[in-house]
């Protein structure tokens, strides 16, 4: 069955340079989230889009943005980067947002390596 | 606050055993819990969801169980193998998108 794709999976930037991760949902998927996951911390919820509406927002930095495109995948934009940014980025997918909370599926992640 | 807790943080056994891993939330008002599996520098494989209607959730050798009064869950491994170990988070729901992560429990079965 076909997973939720994160490109790249690998990434390394320099301080204060941009970064752009992106991410394909499972197909029928129409919900994205976007969680951070920092050396031995659990993941933490950035922000959520429904049917190319950001429809929940977490502990996102104002540096980041993303946004939900008509085929719905997404992407993360990360600007002015810093050392505190590395980490491993995770997009999961659910089908829909009315009448109930989905199962999320995860990616298997992107790596972000800030030097 | 909206807090999950973790218990034991790390676990070692012999392959063979019966285990029991524990998450506890602070806020009841749950929607659903999901319990994951990440292996070392991997992603999050989900294992088990239970509805805030339910009482448990059965898959192979994994069982976990929900009571929302109390504000606990269990996640149950029969016959542990090697191939079980990694790290086991849960993560709740509420009437949001976010899910809330543990803090997780790192598991070791040995041969």
């Amino acid at each position: 069955a076909a997973g939720v794709i994160q490109s790249p999976r690998h990434l390394i930037k320099e301080k204060r340079e941009t970064a752009t991760l992106k991410c394909y949902p499972i197909p029928r998927h129409d919900t994205v989230y976007w969680y951070q996951q920092g050396p031995g911390q659990d993941p933490q919820f950035l922000i959520s889009f429904y049917e190319k509406m950001q429809s929940d927002k977490g502990s996102i930095p104002d540096r980041f943005s993303a946004q939900q495109f008509s085929d719905y995948h997404s992407e993360l934009n990360m600007s002015s980067l810093e050392l505190g940014d590395s980490a491993l980025y995770f997009c999961a997918s659910s089908l829909g947002l009315a009448g109930g909370r989905e199962t999320q599926y995860f990616g298997p992640g992107t790596r972000l390596l800030v030097l | 606050k909206q807090e999950v807790t973790q218990i034991p943080a790390a676990l070692s056994v012999p392959e063979g055993e019966n285990l029991v891993l524990n998450c506890s939330f602070t806020d009841s008002a749950i929607y659903n819990l999901q319990w994951f599996r990440q292996d070392p520098g991997k992603g999050l494989t989900s294992l088990l969801l239970i509805q805030s209607s339910q009482r448990e959730q059965t898959s192979g050798r994994l069982n976990a169980s929900l009571d929302k009064s109390s504000g606990r869950s269990t996640l149950y491994i029969a016959a542990s193998q090697p191939g079980d170990s990694a790290t086991y988070l849960c993560a709740v729901l509420y009437n949001t998108d976010k899910l809330i992560f543990g803090t997780g429990t790192r598991l070791q079965v040995f041969p």
